[in-house]
């Protein structure tokens, strides 16, 4: 089946520790997007990828990193410098148009030891 | 600075009544809104599209509205179920955008009781 495949479905991180959340799709499209989501609230952008070997920084990227290496993955890392990093994350992807709707994977909840 | 707004507050109605959710957004001008449902603990499915120049979509029991004068989107779900109880998020597309980049409300809660 096509779709999105996110991984782990929890995540526990420690002080001063990164955490690498994947992202792989197979539905052969070329944006890929990152987003956290809080209680309450929207979904806020965190970096984005529309073509391989290029991303670019959305709403909240502070404290995070990416790299888009190969078409079907988009891993997110989330380092030390993140402060504030219990959350959903959701990983999206859509067609080259920018019309078209978003498909998402089941997201990762990360949480703090 | 933009802003996108939907009802903080769970809309809860009877079974087979019309479950009506709104979407108001400011200082913005969208060539494109989206809505979207999210069910717990999962990611958000995509429900329809609409573009500016169209005033109302309709997908089965699903309708949408797009009122680019007062800034608005109605979502209307008719003869509702239970089954549609879930949070609904509305999502915009700038016109002059060609990332494909979203803005997204808040979300409301549906709650539908038998």
């Amino acid at each position: 089946d096509g779709g999105i495949t996110q991984s782990p479905k929890y995540l526990f991180r420690k002080e001063g520790q990164n955490v690498t959340l994947s992202c792989e799709q197979n539905l052969n499209h070329d944006a890929m997007y990152w987003y956290r989501q809080d209680p309450g609230q929207g979904l806020r952008l965190i970096y984005y990828s529309q073509i391989v070997n290029d991303f670019q920084k959305g709403d909240i990227a502070e404290g995070y990193s990416v790299s888009r290496e190969k078409k079907e993955s988009f891993p997110l890392t989330v380092t030390s410098a993140q402060k504030n990093p219990t959350a959903f994350y959701l990983c999206a992807t859509t067609g080259i148009y920018s019309n078209q709707p978003q498909h998402f994977g089941d997201g990762t909840r990360l949480s703090i030891l | 600075s933009q802003k996108i707004e939907q009802n903080s507050e769970a809309l809860n109605i009877q079974e087979g009544k019309t479950a009506t959710l709104t979407c108001n957004y400011t200082n913005y001008s969208p060539a494109y809104l989206q809505w979207y449902r999210q069910d717990p603990g999962r990611g958000p499915v995509f429900l329809l599209l609409i573009r500016e120049n169209e005033k109302e979509k309709r997908k089965e029991r699903l309708k949408v509205t797009f009122d680019t004068t007062l800034k608005q989107s109605l979502f209307h779900i008719t003869a509702s179920q239970p089954a549609d109880s879930a949070t609904y998020l509305c999502a915009l597309t700038h016109g002059s955008s060609n990332t494909g980049k979203l803005i997204f409300g808040q979300g409301t809660t549906l709650q539908v009781k038998p």
